[in-house]
């Protein structure tokens, strides 16, 4: 079964407004990542946070995680009609580094 | 840096034949993984290799699937026979070493069994 799962499946929302994806997991990790998806095309690596990191920057993107309770969520804000896209995280399983298993992904659609 | 290349990008063909995806990785990365994505299950990790060795081919569904890397340049997976269930994109993903876990990814290849 895969590692994490996103919530909510499908999000849509107007320009400008701030889009929140959530991401839980079952098992222990040492880090999460989160990638995007546009129609048709492959995944783009978009932040990773260490588990002794609770939040993280990037441009408009802002990911937090917490340990404790197996989750993490990525705020987009002011979104833009670009934004459209598959988000999904990434957890590692076992002990090897870069083997990743992806959640089902969240479906963002932004309205312009 | 053109980043990773998978050919084709599209693939039709009847079950029965063989299909060969084709993948070429970053220059320089350590680690080639293959993933395979459906609406019902999702992105699934086939198989990985680090520095040409194949590490974990766990997740290829039967043996009618086989994956080489004959170099650091260049990887295929295979489907022979195919089978409509095959039906899927295959996503090529390379890594730079052990100690970065991003992974950068192909076009994908959607391929279609009849």
């Amino acid at each position: 079964s895969q590692q994490g799962e996103e919530d909510p499946q499908a999000l849509s929302i107007q320009e400008g407004e701030n889009a929140t994806m959530n991401c839980s997991y079952k098992t222990s990790i040492n880090n999460l990542q989160w990638y995007r998806q546009n129609s048709g095309r492959g995944l783009v690596h978009l932040i990773l946070i260490r588990s002794n990191e609770r939040e993280k920057h990037s441009g408009r993107l802002r990911v937090t995680l917490d340990t404790s309770k197996k989750s993490s969520s990525l705020l987009i804000t002011a979104s833009r009609a670009a934004d459209t896209a598959s988000y999904f995280c990434a957890t590692p399983r076992g002990s090897t580094l870069g083997r990743l298993y992806f959640g089902r992904g969240t479906q963002l659609t932004v309205w312009p | 840096d053109a980043g990773v290349i998978q050919s084709p990008r599209h693939e039709v063909t009847e079950m029965g034949q063989e299909v060969t995806l084709r993948c070429k990785p970053i220059s320089g990365h350590d680690y080639l993984f293959w993933y395979r994505q459906t609406m019902m299950r999702g992105l699934e990790l086939l198989i990985y290799f680090n520095n040409n060795v194949p590490i974990d081919d766990s997740g290829m569904p039967e043996d009618r699937f086989s994956a080489k890397m004959p170099n650091a340049s260049f990887s295929t997976l295979k489907i022979q026979p195919s089978e409509p269930r095959d039906s899927a994109v295959y996503f090529c993903a390379s890594s730079l070493n052990s100690r970065n876990e991003k992974l950068f990814f192909g076009s994908g290849t959607q391929l279609s069994v009849l």
